[in-house]
C-alpha cells in the first residue's frame, strides 16, 4: 500500500506559471522527500524536509510540511519547459525493523511553452 | 549523472527465464536499494543492503533475490520470470543505512521486458 499520495495526478500549466503539487501520507514520519523523474529515467532528489521543519526552499522550489494534517506541498515557481516531469513524494516508513522509503504514485507535470 | 550505474539498460527475455541486474553505487555509499517501477504498481521498494548485509525487505517476491558484494556493487536476480515482472528496475544508493532514510541517488534503471 502507498504511504504517500500525490494530488493532482496530472497538471498542465503554461510556462512561467507556478505549479503546486500536494502529498498526503498516513503514518508518522522522520522526514519527507520530493523526487523528480523525467520519462523513463532515474529519479532525482529535489529536497528533504524533516518532521520538525515547516518550510524549506531550494532555488525555485518551496516545500511545506504540515505534520498535523500529514501533508506536504511542493511549489515550483516560474515554471520552465524543462520542469516537465513526474514528481514523487517519499516518506520513510518502518520495514521489518528498518527504515525504507515509500513513494506515492506521482504527479505528472506538463509545462506548455 | 547520479554516479550510480546499472547494467544492462534493456533486457528482453522469455517467461520462465532467469536474469541478473547489476548496480554499482556512488563512490563511498554503503547502502544499495532496489526498486521496481511498473504502471500499475508504481515505484515499489524491494530490498536494501548496507555494507554487504541485508538491511530491509519490501515487496520482494520469493523468486527474486539480491546480494551486495565486498566491493559494494549489488546484483538483483530474477528467476522463473512472468509477464508481470516486466518493469523498470532501479537501483539507488546512499551514504548511510542506520539512522533513518536520507537522500537516495538513483541509477538510470534497467528496463526488463518479459515476452
Amino acid at each position: 500500500s502507498q504511504q504517500g499520495e500525490e494530488d493532482p495526478q496530472a497538471l498542465s500549466i503554461q510556462e512561467g506559471e507556478n505549479a503546486t503539487m500536494n502529498c498526503s501520507y498516513k503514518t508518522s514520519i522522520n522526514n519527507l522527500q520530493w523526487y523528480r523523474q523525467n520519462s523513463g529515467r532515474g529519479l532525482v532528489h529535489l529536497i528533504l524536509i524533516r518532521s520538525n521543519e515547516r518550510e524549506k526552499h531550494s532555488g525555485r522550489l518551496r516545500v511545506t510540511l504540515d505534520t498535523s494534517k500529514k501533508s506536504s506541498s511542493l511549489l515550483i515557481t516560474a515554471s520552465r519547459a524543462a520542469d516537465t516531469a513526474s514528481y514523487f513524494c517519499a516518506t520513510d516508513a518502518k520495514a521489518r525493523g528498518a527504515q525504507k522509503l515509500v513513494f506515492g504514485q506521482g504527479t505528472r507535470l506538463t509545462i506548455n511553452p | 549523472d547520479s554516479g550510480v550505474t546499472q547494467t544492462p539498460k534493456h533486457l528482453i527475455t522469455a517467461t520462465g527465464q532467469r536474469v541478473t541486474l547489476r548496480c554499482s553505487p556512488r563512490s563511498g555509499d554503503l547502502s544499495v536499494y532496489w526498486y521496481q517501477q511498473s504502471l500499475d504498481q508504481g515505484l515499489q521498494f524491494l530490498i536494501q543492503y548496507y555494507n554487504g548485509e541485508e538491511r530491509a525487505k519490501g515487496n520482494i517476491l520469493e523468486r527474486f533475490s539480491a546480494q551486495q558484494f565486498p566491493d559494494l556493487h549489488s546484483e538483483l536476480n530474477l528467476s522463473s520470470l512472468e509477464l508481470g515482472d516486466s518493469a523498470l528496475y532501479f537501483c539507488a544508493s546512499s551514504v548511510g543505512g542506520l539512522a533513518g532514510v536520507g537522500e537516495q541517488f538513483f541509477g538510470p534503471g534497467t528496463r526488463l521486458t518479459v515476452l
